[in-house]
């Protein structure tokens, strides 16, 4: 059964505080994994990773993927409260319809 | 572009009652999904369609069915809700090919007493 795991599961930082967001997944036939962003409504996308050790960026965002170790990170710099959501990663397997296997999310809480 | 719309945006039901939950889509996409989403859990898949006309069980199908008569539209019913069913329920579709995004509606808060 393929499963995704977040740590922590909350966290609570002052703005300008940098945090690291971690992501491990055991999905069969793994194709790539995803990070979203959850306020109050639906998880906005962020970041696709699908080769290993190639990081990507946006803006304060970076996000990293190890297929040997099997994780990933997001990593966010000089946070704001703005940031304060959910932090969902997603792993995305090699099945006919795309299946997410989902963690359970972080908790992120920015205090001003 | 609306993008994936849902409606209801929140529902209160009596338990035995039925009800269906429609979402729309505009961009033309292939393949769409329905999750619940529970405190703790995630979000866990009920049903998915690849395509107009097809339909097939998810993660956690029990107590619920869908129906994809239209490429845009995807509705997931409750036949007889159950406390249990108390949930928020996301739509979400997605191209297809090699990328794996799936775009989200805004969330049906659904309540089964």
């Amino acid at each position: 059964e393929d499963k995704v795991v977040q740590s922590p599961l909350s966290l609570v930082v002052h703005e300008g505080d940098t945090v690291t967001l971690n992501c491990s997944y055991e999905v069969t036939n793994f194709r790539s994994l995803l990070w979203y962003k959850q306020e109050k409504k639906a998880p906005t996308f962020l970041f696709m990773l699908t080769s290993s050790g190639i990081e990507k960026k946006s803006g304060r965002l970076s996000s990293i993927l190890d297929k040997k170790e099997l994780f990933s990170i997001l990593n966010i710099t000089a946070t704001q409260t703005g940031d304060s959501a959910v932090y969902l990663c997603a792993g995305a397997g090699g099945t006919s319809y795309g299946k997410l296997t989902f963690g359970q999310g972080t908790i992120l809480t920015v205090h001003p | 572009n609306a993008g994936v719309t849902q409606t209801p945006k929140f529902r209160v039901l009596k338990t035995g009652q039925s009800m269906t939950l429609l979402c729309a889509q505009d961009m033309n996409h292939e393949y769409m999904y329905w999750y619940r989403q529970d405190p703790g859990m995630g979000l866990r898949l009920i049903h998915y369609s690849v395509g107009e006309g097809t339909t097939a069980k998810g993660e956690v199908p029990d107590g619920y069915n869908v129906s994809r008569l239209k490429k845009q539209n995807f509705l997931l019913g409750l036949e007889s809700a159950a406390p249990s069913q108390t949930s928020v329920y996301f739509c979400a579709s997605r191209q297809g090919g090699s990328s794996y995004e799936q775009y989200f509606g805004p969330g049906t808060r659904l309540t089964v007493t």
